[in-house]
């Protein structure tokens, strides 16, 4: 089954940039998404078909997208920023939405 | 405002069956995809399955649940369902159920989603 690999954290200090990548074979045909986290709540979506922000996404959430790996961006980390986020995406046949490993996001 | 509310979860024996229901409100139902996504406890998310906007629309499962589980929706009754069967340890999770977005068919992510409810399967 297809999979989507992400680091499983992140550890940054407020006000400076965290990365997230994931990897997947089938990225460079399909559109990632990415979804915060926080604990006890439900997922939010924070990126949509690689780099596009919902209204209301703090536009200091960014994506990108290179071959086979998209990469969320948080710049100037806040303290609220911290939680797991997940890439999600579709296999090749376009049929089937797996989640990514999942990260997560300390801040120090 | 865009409400989805889960219901339906419970503990069950394996093997057992329990259905799922997804109430939606503040939307128009008919017009979006839905999905139910899983959180195994101390777990990463699960896609499920998902179900395109017309009541018996195109729907997709993970590997794990297909021949078991069955996502159907109601759009009179603006609710969707997910029927599972022969549950087993491995199901056990908090399920969520999410509207998928789409433009001109294309899926623009998961944009609300429900608060969850929990299935935990023991004997």
């Amino acid at each position: 089954s297809y999979e989507l690999t992400q680091p499983p954290s992140v550890s940054v200090s407020p006000g400076q940039t965290a990365r997230i990548t994931c990897s997947g074979d089938a990225l460079p045909k399909q559109y990632a998404y990415w979804y915060q986290q926080k604990a006890g709540q439900a997922p939010l979506l924070l990126i949509y078909k690689d780099t596009e922000r919902p209204s209301g996404i703090p536009e200091r959430f960014s994506g990108s997208s290179s071959g086979t790996t998209v990469t969320l961006t948080i710049s100037g980390v806040q303290s609220e920023d911290e939680a797991d986020y997940y890439c999600q995406s579709a296999d090749s046949t376009g049929s089937h939405y797996v989640f990514g490993t999942g990260t997560k996001v300390t801040v120090l | 405002e865009v409400q989805l509310v889960e219901s339906g979860g419970s503990v069950v024996r394996p093997g057992g069956s329990l259905r799922l229901s997804c109430a939606a409100s503040g939307f128009t139902f008919d017009e979006y995809g839905m999905s139910w996504v899983r959180q195994a406890p101390g777990k990463g998310l699960e896609w499920v399955s998902g179900i395109d906007w017309m009541n018996g629309g195109r729907t997709g499962y993970t590997d794990t649940v297909k021949g078991r589980f069955t996502i159907s929706r109601d759009n009179a009754k603006n609710t969707l369902y997910l029927q599972m069967n022969s549950l087993t340890a491995e199901d056990t999770a908090l399920y969520y159920c999410a509207r998928d977005k789409y433009s001109s068919s294309h899926y623009l992510g998961s944009d609300y989603w429900g608060q969850g409810t929990r299935v935990t399967v023991s004997s």
